[in-house]
């Protein structure tokens, strides 16, 4: 397979602070998305960003192939923010499938 | 297109009976993949389909598990003899694979409990 970890594993924030989160993964991708998984456990889709800079609103994701990492920054965070962040990375030769971190659990405060 | 629907939602079974869980991926979407989220973890690959062919199985698809897509368009995922251990969360997700694409969008899950 290959190793994704994400770090940190919690994060508690004030509302409105800004936060980085950090995606490693171990070999060449084709595919890096970010997820944020909501209380009820569904995946709601952040960025597919195998490469580059994208941004959406307070949200914006840079991922560095080159290097092997991704970074999901958000900004004037929110309590609706909260939940679990996901990496998950499609290894670029062989499995077809995602492999997943094991998540930054976020808490915002108001 | 109303996304990647799963049902039921939740399923509550005792041990030793089967279940059988349905998605429906989105309509243009060639492939179909299974995950499996256990409490505290990242979601893990069980299985996956490119239309009705099923291409790849997880070593933890035991042989409890099978999984269908007979006409490339829904799946059904069953789990005979049902174990306190196969409590977790079921889910689906589809991709289109084209044009260099593979960004995947999932359902919003089937959570079971086995008791």
């Amino acid at each position: 397979g290959i190793q994704v970890e994400q770090s940190p594993p919690d994060l508690i924030l004030q509302e409105g602070a800004n936060s980085t989160l950090r995606c490693n993964f171990s070999d060449s991708v084709n595919n890096l998305q970010w997820f944020h998984q909501n209380p009820w456990g569904q995946l709601i889709n952040l960025f597919y960003i195998p490469s580059g800079t994208k941004q959406n609103g307070r949200l914006s994701a840079t991922t560095v192939a080159t290097e092997r990492y991704s970074l999901l920054y958000i900004s004037s965070s929110q309590t609706t923010d909260s939940g679990v962040y996901f990496c998950a990375v499609e290894k670029q030769t062989g499995a077809n499938n995602l492999f997943f971190g094991t998540g930054t659990r976020l808490t915002v405060i108001p | 297109d109303t996304g990647v629907s799963q049902d039921p939602r939740h399923k509550i079974t005792k041990r030793g009976q089967n279940v059988t869980f349905r998605c429906d991926p989105i309509s243009e979407h060639n492939r179909l993949y299974w995950y499996r989220q256990t409490l505290g973890q990242g979601p893990e690959f069980l299985t996956y389909f490119q239309n009705e062919a099923q291409l790849e199985k997880s070593r933890l698809l035991s042989d409890r598990f099978s999984a269908e897509r007979p006409k490339g368009s829904f799946s059904t995922l069953e789990i005979q003899r049902t174990e306190q251990g196969d409590s977790a969360m079921y889910l689906c997700a589809s991709t289109s694979h084209l044009l260099g694409n593979t960004e995947a969008f999932f359902g919003q899950g089937t959570r079971l409990t086995v008791v």
